[in-house]
């Protein structure tokens, strides 16, 4: 029973060097996200994913890509990393339906990084 | 732009008392409101949902309530308990495209039971 699986948990990185954050799920969700977390700012959208090929940018996108080749899989690369990209990452998923707003969010347990 | 305001930030109790955490968002027009809670260095664990045509949902000693006219909700926990003390977020969400939907969080309530 593995929900969202986030991948690494923590990371740290130089400025300028690049990563990807890996998020598997396995409740066959269409919808996909990317959230960061920062002390006074809440929680923000980066990028989203309503199935495989189709993505959209959310309300932080810069710095940030992301691509979807697998309904299971949603990656999100850092091409070069900045210190104002510290920060907590959360991937969440949910289904899509003709009921969407009953569809609750499931997030995965997050990754810390730290750039420097 | 959507602002959604969670007060206090903090709150300590003893141990079963009955508590509310308030809720507020400055767009009536929303999808539906989310009660999550989110341990130290763990994610966030959906606790409520509130459609936009419902007033209130209820799971165990949990009663969330939803006023969109007022801009508001609350969280209603009933006889706390140590394991209750975590950080609890509030989300309310617009939709994007094809039924998917953008929460706006507010920064928490953190909640401590003393025993």
């Amino acid at each position: 029973n593995a929900g969202v699986t986030q991948t690494p948990k923590f990371q740290v990185l130089k400025t300028g060097q690049s990563m990807t954050l890996q998020c598997a799920q396995d409740m066959n969700h269409e919808y996909m996200s990317w959230y960061r977390q920062d002390p006074g700012m809440g929680l923000r959208l980066i990028h989203y994913s309503v199935g495989a090929g189709i993505t959209d940018q959310g309300e932080v996108p810069n710095g940030y890509n992301v691509s979807r080749s697998t309904t299971e899989d949603f990656p999100l690369r850092l091409l070069s990393a900045a210190p104002s990209q510290t920060s907590v990452y959360f991937c969440a998923s949910s289904h899509l339906g003709r009921a969407a707003t009953n569809e609750k969010l499931f997030f995965g347990s997050g990754t810390q990084l730290s750039v420097l | 732009k959507q602002e959604v305001t969670q007060i206090p930030a903090a709150l300590s109790v003893p141990e079963g008392e009955n508590l509310v955490l308030n809720c507020s968002f400055t767009d009536s027009a929303i999808y539906n409101l989310q009660w999550f809670r989110q341990d130290p260095g763990k994610g966030l664990t959906s606790l409520l949902l509130i459609q936009s045509s419902q007033r209130e949902q209820t799971s165990g000693r949990l009663n969330a309530s939803l006023d969109k006219s007022s801009g508001r909700s609350t969280l209603y926990i009933a006889a706390s308990q140590p394991g209750d003390s975590a950080t609890y977020l509030c989300a309310v969400s617009r939709e994007l495209i094809q039924g998917a939907q953008k929460l706006v969080f507010g920064q928490g309530t953190g909640l401590t039971i003393n025993p």
